[in-house]
């Protein structure tokens, strides 16, 4: 089955400077890839995604690159303000395959945005 | 306000005392899916439903039920709840076509 890994666990930078999680994944029939941010006491929210006919999808401040050949993708989030502070996942999963459904998760980022 | 509607939200129980946890999505989603939630294993997959009577075993289904009886509502249902299913769980549901799921607020079971 599908494997994910997420890195870094922790990711401190300074307010207003960028920050860049990172993620692979093993299954390359895998063709849909979203990032959740999940706050405390709250589900996780999506906040981008990706499907693997694009190289990369901007949202203002937020931002997805996806290369399939080294099967990993990397969420951007630049001019960091407090409230990014959260934990950010990343996924992935097949859609429209025909076979099983539903995400495969990293292990997930805790994201600290020092004032 | 679309949304996925879990209850409870916290929920202490003993060992073995049967215990359903409800999901209601009012979106007319397809696509429902449980997922527990633990320290330094992340979110995993314990069920999946694609449509009304079709459900399927996600990652770690063992211990867990599930049925569709409506496309609303997917229920969570532990017959004999133990210990290692003390856990955060969360529904989902996306609409088909579409990879995205949007989570409910999540259930605290804690079964002592």
């Amino acid at each position: 089955g599908e494997n994910v890994e997420q890195h870094p666990s922790t990711l401190s930078v300074q307010e207003g400077d960028s920050a860049v999680i990172k993620c692979t994944y093993s299954d390359s029939a895998s063709n849909y890839f979203p990032w959740y941010k999940q706050e405390l006491g709250k589900g996780p929210q999506l906040i981008i995604d990706i499907r693997s006919n694009v190289g990369e999808k901007k949202d203002q401040r937020i931002a997805v690159t996806l290369n399939k050949t080294a099967k990993h993708f990397s969420l951007h989030i630049t001019e960091t303000q407090p409230e990014d502070s959260a934990v950010y996942f990343c996924a992935a999963s097949i859609i429209g395959g025909g076979g099983a459904d539903g995400l495969t998760f990293g292990k997930g980022t805790h994201l600290i945005i020092q004032p | 306000e679309a949304q996925v509607t879990q209850n409870p939200r916290y929920l202490i129980t003993v060992t073995g005392k049967k215990l359903t946890v409800t999901c209601s999505q009012n979106m007319n989603h397809e696509y429902m899916s449980w997922y527990r939630q633990d320290p330094g294993l992340g979110l995993r997959q314990i069920y999946y439903s694609m449509n009304v009577e079709v459900t399927d075993k996600g990652d770690v289904p063992e211990g867990y039920k599930v049925s569709r009886k409506e496309k609303r509502n997917f229920p969570l249902i532990l017959e004999s709840p133990s210990p290692n299913q003390t856990s955060l769980y969360f529904c989902a549901s996306r609409p088909g076509g579409s990879g995205g799921y949007t989570f409910g607020s999540g259930t605290r079971l804690t079964v002592v």
